[in-house]
């Protein structure tokens, strides 16, 4: 079964450093995603991305998070000065076709786990 | 915005007991989703509801929508050990593609 891949699985980073994670979604998908969650806490959406550009974003995803398509395959979250909160588990996720009154089911990643020193 | 609540946070149950996680939203929600997470390990779709009143099962698994698109549940029979893990719903709204995710209820399940 065709699966989202995430890279790398686990990234250290210096507080204020920028970083990039990476996602391969499913191939014939055309909606993607990324999440984050807290250790122990809920799934918060950060943004989702459907023809090159971004559909929605949460108040999370400000100005220090951006996202990039940069290829036919890859879809990138980068965050730009990192901070200690940002330590997190980061899920990437895409889906079919937008549903006409519905959302599509989800497939979800592996995830990074992003830890700031 | 919109809050979507899960109760309870954590449940432990005997093997072979039922067990239920109530959903509420504080909107109406064009269709809710369920999600399975492994300890360490990823949401997996479950299901989706879409319409008002909607019900469906998936072997000891029963997912309800309430009438009002405000609500939700799941019910697993007979709970077994391979059921132990974190279930999630998540709303989706009228507006686009986003889902907003309960805080999950954690079940265990003792042997």
């Amino acid at each position: 079964e065709p699966e989202v891949t995430q890279t790398p699985s686990h990234q250290v980073t210096q507080m204020g450093q920028e970083v990039i994670l990476r996602c391969v979604p499913i191939s014939n998908h055309l909606y993607f995603y990324w999440y984050r969650q807290i250790l122990g806490q809920k799934v918060e959406f950060l943004v989702s991305f459907y023809n090159n550009e971004i559909s929605e974003k949460s108040e999370i995803f400000d100005d220090q998070f951006s996202v990039e398509r940069p290829d036919g395959s890859n879809f990138t979250l980068k965050i730009r000065s990192t901070k200690l909160e940002d330590s997190a588990m980061y899920f990437c996720a895409s889906s079919d076709n937008q549903g006409i009154s519905s959302n599509q089911p989800q497939h979800f990643g592996d995830g990074t786990r992003l830890s700031i020193l | 915005g919109q809050q979507v609540m899960q109760i309870p946070q954590y449940q432990h149950v005997q093997e072979g007991e039922d067990f239920t996680t109530y959903c509420n939203s504080s909107t109406t929600l064009s269709n809710i989703q369920w999600y399975k997470q492994r300890p360490g390990g990823h949401p997996v779709f479950l299901i989706q509801l879409v319409k008002s009143g909607e019900v469906k099962k998936q072997k000891r698994l029963t997912f309800q929508f309430g009438e009002a698109k405000k609500n939700s549940s799941l019910h697993i029979t007979a709970t077994q050990t391979t059921d132990v893990g974190t279930y999630f719903c998540a709303g989706g709204n009228n507006a686009g593609n986003m889902l907003t995710f309960g805080g999950g209820t954690r079940l265990m399940v003792k042997p």
